[in-house]
């Protein structure tokens, strides 16, 4: 079946680490999003990128990193810069732009030991 | 520039009953979509109505689009336990380029 996989499904971070999220999908999308949900809130959108190696910052892109090397794959890193990392991380694609409804994984629950 | 804004935040009806959510947005978009998600997992996509429709359907999912306004609504019918779900608007909106907007969400709770 077709689908996106997020991993891990819960990730902890120490103080001045880094973390990668990863995201990989067989839909054949050529767009792909990561998004940040806090408690109560709606998505954030972080970064995304609608074509291998393009990517463009979302509204909150401080503290983060992506990269786009294979269609299949849009991994996140949270960097120590980063300062409240703790919420629930969504990867979503798209056949192509923002229009197209979105397909997204089960998220990534990050928190800070 | 979040825009999507669901009302209400929390709705608990019985089993069998209707429930109806609005969203309401502030700039021009080309389409408006409706989204659920269950608790601790991804969204899913249930309906997508454009800027030229004014009512959608999808089985037991009415989605209406008012633009005068810069509102739309979503009706479940017969409501089921299962429905018991999260759920968002998301607008694209014409400037602000090739992303989606989402709101804050419903949370539906179905009792029964």
């Amino acid at each position: 079946d077709g689908g996106i996989t997020q991993s891990p499904k819960y990730l902890f971070r120490k103080e001045g680490q880094n973390v990668t999220l990863s995201c990989e999908q067989n839909l054949n999308h050529d767009a792909m999003y990561w998004y940040r949900q806090d408690p109560g809130q709606g998505l954030r959108l972080i970064y995304y990128s609608q074509i291998v190696n393009d990517f463009q910052k979302g509204d909150i892109a401080e503290g983060y990193s992506v990269s786009r090397e294979k269609k299949e794959s849009f991994p996140l890193t949270v960097t120590s810069a980063q300062k409240n990392p703790t919420a629930f991380y969504l990867c979503a694609s798209s056949m192509m732009t923002g229009r197209q409804p979105q397909h997204f994984g089960d998220g990534t629950r990050l928190s800070i030991l | 520039s979040q825009q999507g804004e669901e009302d209400p935040q929390a709705l608990s009806i019985q089993e069998g009953e209707n429930a109806t959510m609005n969203c309401s947005y502030k700039t021009s978009i080309n389409n408006l979509q409706w989204y659920r998600q269950n608790s601790g997992r991804g969204l899913v996509h249930l309906i997508l109505i454009r800027s030229n429709e004014r009512e959608k359907h999808s089985g037991r999912l009415r989605v209406t689009l008012d633009t005068s306004k810069k509102s739309s609504s979503l009706l479940i019918t017969a409501s089921r336990a299962a429905d018991t779900a999260s759920y968002f608007c998301a607008t694209d909106e014409r400037e602000y380029g090739n992303k989606l907007v989402f709101g804050a969400g419903t949370i539906l709770r179905v009792k029964s």
